[in-house]
């Protein structure tokens, strides 16, 4: 079965700083992986998807992520965080068109 | 467009009892899921379904129902509430393929 592995359960950051959230996924032959944020209180909204094509994925809010398939990794970047970005990140799997498997979330906790 | 709506909000129930959980969206989307999420084991799938009157089990379905007698609504039922259904429920759907789900704001949901 496919899986998702955040090795980082949060991530403190100070405002103007980079930074990578790190994503790893379990091999398959067809991989299509997502990010989404949960700000508080809120559900999830979809930042950026892989399906095929590029390696890197531009989503929104600048954010960007980077398809590795020997590494078998999609980790998150921002170049320049700031105070709003605070939330919760999932990645993604989707091995069928019917499920989507998530990890077990990075709290990202931006500092002024 | 309302999108993914979900009622109620906020619900305690005690050990023993039932209720459900509502969901509707009106994308005209043939796939919704329901998940929970835990501290530190980000969305786990609960029950999903492809379209009216088609439903499966995920990947937590003990103690839950479902059914989707319309396309617009898909309706979770706890049978006999349990403290380890404390969770916080969330309804997703999606128009098929590897197109994004839109995600409800979710039930905080706390059983005595």
């Amino acid at each position: 079965a496919q899986s998702v592995t955040q090795l980082d359960s949060q991530v403190p950051v100070f405002e103007e700083a980079p930074v990578e959230l790190r994503c790893n996924y379990s091999s398959s032959v067809s991989v299509y992986l997502f990010w989404y944020v949960q700000y508080p209180n809120q559900g999830l909204q979809l930042l950026l998807k892989y399906l095929s094509g590029s390696t890197l994925v531009k989503g929104i809010n600048g954010f960007e992520a980077e398809f590795n398939k020997s590494q078998t990794s999609f980790h998150l970047r921002k170049p320049s965080v700031h105070i709003s970005d605070t939330a919760e990140y999932f990645c993604a799997v989707r091995p069928d068109t019917d499920k989507l498997i998530f990890g077990t979330g990075t709290r990202l906790q931006v500092f002024p | 467009n309302a999108g993914v709506t979900q009622t109620p909000k906020f619900q305690v129930l005690k050990t023993g009892q039932s209720m459900t959980l509502q969901c509707a969206q009106d994308m005209n989307h043939e796939y919704m899921s329901w998940y929970r999420q835990d501290p530190g084991m980000g969305l786990r799938l609960i029950h999903y379904s492809v379209g009216a009157g088609i439903t499966d089990q995920g990947e937590v379905p003990n103690g839950y129902n479902v059914s989707r007698s319309t396309t617009e609504d898909f309706p979770l039922r706890l049978l006999s509430a349990a403290p380890s259904q404390t969770s916080v429920y969330f309804c997703a759907s999606t128009s098929g393929g590897y197109n994004e789900q839109f995600f409800g704001p979710g039930t905080r949901l706390t059983v005595l």
